[in-house]
């Protein structure tokens, strides 16, 4: 059973458009992470949001987590190459380990 | 500061051998986990440990063992190395609460099992 699930899976896109990845639940999450991992390396955390309705943004990136807190998007305008990667969501219930999703993996080409 | 080390980043094994994955943190970090990542199917959970001296197993244990002597390291030990044990492996840290500082994780361990 996948607790989260990540839409698209693969999205390739051309620099300077925008898009929406998802991440959804049917559980409720105390907290939910954005991470996004390069070729070679390991996933880097990009945002945590923890109150349903938040919206965080980090320049052109901009996270919201659900009203019931069972779902979170990204929404990156303006893509660009530097953007590609594989982005992950990871979701906490409490004190428990985080459950992370199979990520979509973004590819902006110049 | 340095974060998550992880060592070897590439090893090539034939079946049956053993090897160990090392990992050391110097955030003072009690949290640890080993995951293994394969193509399309997202991070899968292999051990954790909630500090020195205590370790439990996540997901898919099967094959793996792990030790937690102190806080800084937490070694991934393969014994009988198999094909299925293909796979990049990380390991992560975390800070208390983890659910609102997130993973910090290392590079990585490419290993093919051949």
């Amino acid at each position: 059973t996948q607790l989260l699930k990540q839409s698209p899976q693969f999205l390739s896109i051309q620099e300077g458009e925008n898009l929406t990845v998802y991440c959804n639940s049917s559980s409720v999450f105390s907290s939910l992470q954005w991470y996004r991992q390069e070729p070679g390396e390991g996933p880097v955390l990009l945002v945590t949001v923890v109150t349903g309705g938040e919206v965080k943004k980090l320049k052109r990136l901009t996270f919201q987590f659900g009203d019931a807190r069972k779902d979170s998007s990204l929404h990156i305008t303006a893509a660009q190459p530097g953007d590609t990667g594989l982005y992950l969501c990871a979701g906490a219930k409490g004190s428990e380990k985080l459950v992370f999703g199979k990520g979509t993996k973004l590819t902006v080409n110049p | 500061n340095a974060g998550v080390t992880q060592t070897p980043k590439f090893r090539i094994l034939k079946i049956g051998q053993s090897m160990t994955l090392q990992c050391t943190q110097d955030m003072n970090h009690n949290y640890m986990y080993w995951y293994r990542q394969d193509p399309g199917m997202g991070l899968k959970l292999i051990y954790y440990s909630v500090g020195a001296g205590i370790t439990d197993k996540g997901e898919v244990p099967n094959g793996y063992n792990v030790s937690r002597s102190t806080t800084e390291d937490f070694p991934l030990r393969l014994e009988l190395a198999a094909p299925s044990q293909t796979s990049v492996y990380f390991c992560a840290s975390s800070y208390i609460p983890r659910e609102r500082y997130g993973y910090t994780f290392g590079s990585g361990t490419r290993l093919t099992v051949v």
